[in-house]
């Protein structure tokens, strides 16, 4: 059963980059039809998509972030990452890795990470 | 983007009740659209996929309906462990995925 788990840094000073790490165990990145996903959702709030980057590495990324977003795919780890450049207080959220499973086409977000929170302040 | 928007936002009910929870898309989206379930401190959880098919492992008191622009999540029964927030999802397009403001099923 494929399990992930967000690591990364808990605090980023503002206009610092934030990564973060997604560990894939109990299957391999590299097989399968999957899109690899990021996912953030601020403190009370609802759910914000990032991103995603294919096993085959094509990437979609969400318009109001792609200048500042990098998702890449990193197969002899068997993991994926975040990067967000130029980081402010809007950036502070809890960041969720998924699994995007494809089906006939349709994709949705069938295994999730724990989520990792991130906070940006100097 | 595709807007989707959740009504209601927020819902009491009680043990034992039927729930509808509705979400609307701002254009259509055939059946691409998916539901999820959070709990608070927890990550989503998926239960249905492309409208109505039921995710593996999800009790079966929970169904979706809907095509086009509107779309249904019913909860058959509620038990108190179905006391959560709940997304919506359109995975039309993806210049972004968009989800809906979610909503937060309470005990009454």
């Amino acid at each position: 059963q494929v399990q992930l788990q967000e690591s990364g840094p808990g605090l980023v000073k503002p206009s610092q980059t934030l990564s973060l790490t997604c560990p894939v165990s109990g299957g391999s990145i590299s097989s399968g039809a999957y899109y690899w996903t990021w996912i953030r959702q601020p403190a009370g709030k609802g759910l914000e998509w990032i991103g995603r980057i294919f096993t085959g590495g094509t990437t979609n990324y969400n318009p109001s972030l792609k200048s500042r977003v990098t998702i890449s795919l990193d197969t002899s780890k068997n993991q994926f990452s975040l990067q967000l450049s130029s980081v402010t207080a809007a950036d502070t959220a809890v960041y969720y890795c998924a699994r995007e499973r494809m089906i006939r086409g349709v994709g949705y977000m069938d295994v999730w990470g724990k989520g990792t929170t991130v906070t940006v302040s100097s | 983007d595709i807007q989707m928007t959740q009504s209601p936002s927020s819902l009491s009910a009680s043990v034992g009740d039927r729930v509808n929870i509705s979400c609307r898309a701002s254009q259509r989206i055939s059946t691409y659209l998916n539901w999820y379930q959070q709990k608070p401190g927890k990550a989503p959880k998926a239960l249905i996929y492309t409208a109505s098919n039921l995710q593996s492992g999800v009790p079966s008191r929970f169904s979706g309906s809907g095509s086009g622009t509107d779309f249904t999540l019913t909860i058959s029964s509620l038990q108190p462990e179905d006391f959560a927030t709940y997304y919506c999802q359109q995975s039309y397009s993806t210049s972004p995925y968009t989800f809906g403001q979610g909503t937060k099923l309470e005990i009454k």
